[in-house]
C-alpha cells in the first residue's frame, strides 16, 4: 500500500525549544517527493519544506529542517527555536513524480507553550 | 507561487441538495486537484481535474456524486451532489507549481467548509 504514517497525533513544545515530528511512508516508486505542510486554524495549507527523494542532502528552510532516511522510508521534520505561530496541524505528504498526486499522513497537532 | 481562490468559503446546505464549489487560479496551470478533509482528519484526494478531458477519480469517489468541470487552465468546479450529513467536510482545490521545478509542489486554495444538515 502507498501510505504515509504520522505516529504522533499530538506534540507540544516550549517556545524557543526544538521539536521533531515523525513521518514514515511506503512507496514502490523510485522517483518521488516528500513534503511537510502546515495547516493553522485558518485551514490554509502552507508548504513548509520539500525534499526530492533522489537528493541525499537534507532540505533546510530557515528554522525548519528534515531528516530524510531513504532506506528506512523516514522523513522527520525538525522545528528549531519554536514560535507561537508554529502552532498548527502538520501534515507529511508523499508526491508521485508520475501523476503529481499527493498522499497525506494523518497529521500531527503541534502545541507551542509560551 | 499561484494565488488560488475558492467560492464559497463556507455553506450550510440541506440534505438532498447539491453545491458547486469554484476554484480560480491567477495563472494557467496544468494540474488541478480536489481534496476532501473530513472533520479532524487528513486530506483525501477526490480527483484530478484535467483540462479538455474528464476528471480522473480516486477509488471511492464517483463522477455522479462529485462531478468536476475544467473548462480552461485557470478554473475548475467541484459539485457535491445529493448531499448527506456525511458529506460535511472541508473541500480544497490545489494546483501544481508553475515553477516547473524538478518536483511536484502543490499550492492549495483556502478551502470551502461545507455543513450538511
Amino acid at each position: 500500500a502507498q501510505t504515509v504514517t504520522q505516529s504522533q497525533p499530538e506534540m507540544s513544545v516550549q517556545e524557543a525549544e526544538t521539536v521533531t515530528l515523525s513521518c514514515t511512508y511506503d512507496t514502490s516508486e523510485s522517483d518521488y517527493y516528500l513534503f511537510w505542510y502546515k495547516q493553522p486554524p485558518s485551514r490554509q495549507m502552507i508548504l513548509v519544506i520539500r525534499q526530492e527523494a533522489y537528493k541525499q542532502q537534507n532540505a533546510t528552510e530557515n528554522r525548519f529542517s528534515v531528516n530524510f532516511q531513504k532506506a528506512a522510508k523516514s522523513f522527520s521534520l525538525k522545528i528549531s527555536d519554536s514560535q507561537l505561530g508554529d502552532a498548527a496541524m502538520y501534515f507529511c505528504a508523499r508526491g508521485s513524480s508520475n501523476t503529481g498526486k499527493l498522499i497525506f499522513g494523518q497529521g500531527t497537532t503541534l502545541q507551542v507553550k509560551p | 507561487s499561484a494565488v488560488i481562490s475558492q467560492k464559497p468559503s463556507r455553506d450550510i446546505c440541506q440534505r438532498g441538495t447539491s453545491l458547486t464549489i469554484q476554484c480560480q487560479v491567477d495563472s494557467q496551470v496544468t494540474m488541478m486537484f480536489w481534496y476532501r478533509q473530513q472533520p479532524g482528519q487528513s486530506l483525501t484526494l477526490i480527483a484530478t481535474a484535467n483540462q479538455g478531458s474528464e476528471a480522473t477519480y480516486e477509488s471511492g469517489f464517483v463522477i455522479d456524486k462529485f462531478p468536476i468541470s475544467r473548462p480552461n487552465l485557470t478554473f475548475s468546479t467541484l459539485t457535491v451532489s445529493n448531499m448527506s450529513p456525511e458529506d460535511s467536510s472541508i473541500y480544497l482545490c490545489s494546483v501544481e507549481s508553475l515553477a516547473g521545478g524538478p518536483f511536484n509542489e502543490q499550492f492549495f486554495g483556502p478551502g470551502t467548509r461545507l455543513t450538511v444538515l
